[in-house]
C-alpha cells in the first residue's frame, strides 16, 4: 500500500519568505509527527497530531513554526519569516493510534534557506 | 529528559562479519524501542520495534535486544553484505509521551 508521502522534495528559498510543507499519512493512521534532522542536531521531534489536534506541539522551535492537520488526515507545516538555520530535512511519520505502533517515516522535504 | 546514546558513531567492515550496533538510553520508562536505516539523501526505513515487555525481536539477518533495566540495546547484523551500509538509527518512545528520541546513529560501512 502507499506510505507516507511528502511535498516538496526540495524546496530552495530566501531568507524572510514563508514556506509550506505538506504531509500525507498512511491511510487510517491517527497519529502524525513531524520531526526535524539537521546536521550536527540529529533527530528532532517538532509536533504530533492525534487526529486533528495536537496535544504535543513541545519541539517547535519558535513562534515561527506552527502545523495544522484537516480531515484527520493531510498536514501542513508551515514556516514564516524563514532564516538559515531552518534549513534541515523535514520528515513527517505516521502511524495507528496507541504508543505500541511503529511510525513509518516519509521521504522527507529538504528545506535550504539562502 | 531521554537521552539516547549511540556507539560506535561509525564503523567499516569487510563483507560477511557480524556486526553488534549499540544504543543506550538514559531513562528506561519506554514504550518500545524502534532501529531504522537511513540511506543517503533518503527517509528512515524501520527495520525492527522492540515492546518494553519484550526482550529480542529478529528479522532475516537482524536482532535486535532490549534490556530495559539497564537501559541498553543491541542490533546484530549476522553476514554483512556491502547492502546494509548506511546510517543506523535508534529511537526511544515512552515516559508518557508519544514522541520518538533518536540517538545521533551508527553510520555503516561493508566493503566488498
Amino acid at each position: 500500500g502507499a506510505g507516507v508521502s511528502q511535498s516538496p522534495s526540495n524546496k530552495v528559498t530566501e531568507k524572510g519568505k514563508d514556506v509550506e510543507l505538506r504531509c500525507d499519512p498512511i491511510s487510517g493512521h491517527t497519529a502524525l509527527y513531524w520531526y526535524r534532522q539537521s546536521l550536527g542536531q540529529g533527530l528532532e521531534f517538532l509536533i504530533y497530531f492525534q487526529g486533528n489536534s495536537a496535544p504535543d506541539k513541545s519541539g517547535l522551535p519558535s513562534d515561527r513554526f506552527s502545523a495544522e492537520r484537516t480531515g484527520g488526515s493531510v498536514s501542513t507545516l508551515t514556516i514564516q519569516r524563514t532564516q538559515q538555520e531552518d534549513s534541515a530535512v523535514y520528515l513527517c511519520a505516521s502511524s495507528p493510534s496507541g504508543a505500541v505502533y511503529e511510525q513509518y517515516f516519509g521521504p522527507g522535504t529538504r528545506l535550504t534557506v539562502t | 529528559k531521554q537521552e539516547v546514546t549511540q556507539i560506535p558513531a561509525a564503523l567499516s567492515v569487510p563483507e560477511g562479519e557480524n556486526l553488534v550496533l549499540n544504543c543506550s538510553f538514559t531513562d528506561s520508562a519506554i514504550y518500545n524501542l524502534q532501529w531504522f536505516r537511513q540511506d543517503p539523501g533518503k527517509g528512515l526505513t524501520s527495520l525492527l520495534l522492540i515492546q518494553s515487555s519484550q526482550r529480542e525481536q529478529t528479522s532475516g539477518r537482524l536482532n535486535a535486544s532490549l534490556d530495559k533495566s539497564s537501559g541498553r540495546s543491541t542490533l546484530y547484523i549476522a553476514a554483512s553484505q556491502p547492502g546494509d551500509s548506511a546510517t543506523y538509527l535508534c529511537a526511544v518512545r515512552g515516559g508518557g509521551s508519544e514522541k520518538l528520541v533518536f540517538g545521533k546513529g551508527t553510520k555503516l560501512t561493508v566493503n566488498p
